[in-house]
C-alpha cells in the first residue's frame, strides 16, 4: 500500500521569500515521487519527478525537491516566490512494481502576497 | 505536438442519469488513466487503459466503466449518477503503462443535481 501526506493544507508567503511545501510518503516498494501543480481552471502540470536517480531533483520554474528515504519525505522548495506560483500543489507517489497508478496527496494551496 | 484534450468542459446532469466523458490522448501515447477530483481534494485513480484493455482499477463501483479505442482515445461512462459523483474528471495519457510521466488534460467538470 502507498500513501502521501501533505503536512500543510495552506501556505502563505510573501513575494521574493522562500517556499517550502512539505510531503511525507509511505510505500511498500521503492516509489517514484512527483510534484504536480494545478492552477485554477487548468490541468495538472508536472513540476518534477524522482525516479531513484539523484536525490536532489530540479524541476521547472526554479522548484526543487529532495528525496530523503530515512525521513520518508519529499519536500518541495523554491528560493524566491513569484506571484505566478500561487496555485494548488500535489505530492504524488507511484510504486515501481505492480499497478503503477498515481496516489495523490490532498494538496497544499500556496498563496503569494505582494 | 497536441496535448491531452477532454470534452465537454462542463456538464450538468440529474441524479440517476448516465454520462459519457471523452479524452484524446497525446500523440504517440497508448495508455490513458482517469481520475476523479472532488472539490478540495486530490485526484483519485479510477482506472487505466492500455492498448484498449483495462489495466488496473481503483476503488470505484462498476457503474464507472470505460473504453479505449484503436486510436487510443478514451471514454469514461458513469451510470446511475449520484450527487457525490459531482467532481472534476481528469484524463492523463502516457507512453506506456509503466511510463514515468502522465500528462493531464484540463478536465471535465461534472455537476449532478
Amino acid at each position: 500500500a502507498q500513501s502521501v501526506t501533505q503536512l500543510d493544507s495552506h501556505v502563505s508567503v510573501s513575494e521574493g521569500t522562500p517556499v517550502l511545501l512539505r510531503c511525507n510518503y509511505s510505500s511498500s516498494y521503492s516509489p517514484s515521487l512527483f510534484w504536480y501543480v494545478q492552477h485554477p481552471n487548468k490541468g495538472l502540470q508536472l513540476l518534477l519527478k524522482y525516479t531513484s536517480a539523484a536525490t536532489l531533483v530540479k524541476g521547472i520554474n526554479g522548484f526543487e525537491a529532495e528525496f530523503k528515504k530515512s525521513e520518508t519525505s519529499f519536500h518541495l522548495t523554491k528560493p524566491s516566490a513569484h506571484m505566478s506560483d500561487a496555485a494548488e500543489y500535489f505530492c504524488v507517489v507511484r510504486p515501481d512494481t505492480g499497478r503503477r497508478a498515481l496516489t495523490f496527496g490532498s494538496g497544499t494551496r500556496l498563496q503569494v502576497q505582494p | 505536438e497536441t496535448g491531452v484534450t477532454q470534452s465537454p468542459t462542463h456538464l450538468i446532469k440529474t441524479r440517476g442519469q448516465q454520462v459519457t466523458l471523452r479524452c484524446s490522448s497525446q500523440s504517440g501515447h497508448n495508455t490513458v488513466s482517469w481520475y476523479q477530483q472532488a472539490l478540495g481534494q486530490g485526484p483519485q485513480f479510477i482506472f487505466q487503459y492500455y492498448r484498449e484493455e483495462e489495466n488496473g482499477r481503483g476503488n470505484f463501483p462498476p457503474r464507472f466503466s470505460g473504453l479505449q479505442f484503436p486510436n487510443y482515445s478514451s471514454e469514461l461512462n458513469v451510470n446511475a449518477l449520484e450527487l457525490d459523483d459531482s467532481a472534476l474528471y481528469l484524463c492523463a495519457s502516457s507512453s506506456g503503462w509503466g511510463a514515468d510521466t502522465q500528462y493531464f488534460g484540463p478536465g471535465t467538470r461534472l455537476t449532478v443535481l
